[in-house]
């Protein structure tokens, strides 16, 4: 059964740092990797999404990375703002054979907080 | 606008009545997913639907329902079998090909007493 586990729980930094959050997951047989942001009481959206036939994504002052081998996923936020305190979640995808495509693994979530 | 949309935002019941969470996308995407979310854990899914008229069992579907009749709607049902029902309900979808990303709703936030 796939686990996945966010480290560290919550973060708070100072604004203008650059930031590492990490995902690690214990069945390398994903399908995707994907990184969601939630505000809270919201919806989560989408960040990136990779493939597990890329090692990673670019959305501006993001980059995720993929490290299938080790089970490992970085989401890298560059030049922090106040307005990207959120909690950020990752999920790994099952493998798209037989029933189970879709679905998604949630990791608990890192709290980051950006202070001015 | 495309997207999906969960009704109410809030909703409140006693204990001992079922109660059904609206869920509708205009993506035109053929899967659709329920997810629950508690304070300090992540999304566990409930039930997840590939096609309409069809649906499987999530990691925690005892004390709920579903039903697919129409490719853009995938309603769930709370029912009084359901222990801890009070939780943030999240509807997602996503297309069963490429990439599978998967898009969500703004949740419903059900509170039974």
């Amino acid at each position: 059964k796939q686990e996945v586990t966010q480290i560290p729980a919550a973060l708070s930094v100072p604004e203008g740092e650059n930031l590492v959050l990490n995902c690690s997951f214990t069945d390398s047989a994903i399908y995707n990797l994907q990184w969601f942001r939630q505000d809270p009481g919201k919806g989560l959206t989408s960040l990136l999404l990779i493939q597990s036939s890329q090692r990673e994504q670019t959305s501006g002052r993001l980059n995720a990375s993929l490290d299938k081998s080790s089970g490992r996923s970085t989401l890298y936020i560059a030049a922090s703002q106040p307005g990207d305190s959120a909690t950020y979640l990752c999920a790994g995808g099952h493998d798209a054979g037989g029933t189970s495509y879709g679905k998604l693994t949630f990791g608990q979530g890192t709290i980051l907080t950006v202070h001015p | 606008d495309g997207g999906i949309t969960q009704s109410p935002k809030y909703l409140f019941r006693k204990e001992g009545q079922n109660v059904t969470l609206s869920c509708e996308q205009n993506l035109n995407h053929d899967a659709m997913y329920w997810y629950r979310q508690d304070p300090g854990q992540g999304l566990r899914l409930i039930y997840y639907s590939q096609i309409v008229n069809d649906f499987q069992k999530g990691d925690i579907a005892e004390g709920y329902s579903v039903s697919r009749e129409k490719k853009e709607s995938f309603p769930l049902t709370v029912t009084s079998a359901q222990k801890n029902p009070t939780a943030f309900y999240l509807c997602a979808s996503s297309w069963t090909s490429d990439s599978y990303e998967q898009y969500f709703g703004p949740g419903t936030r059900l509170t039974v007493t």
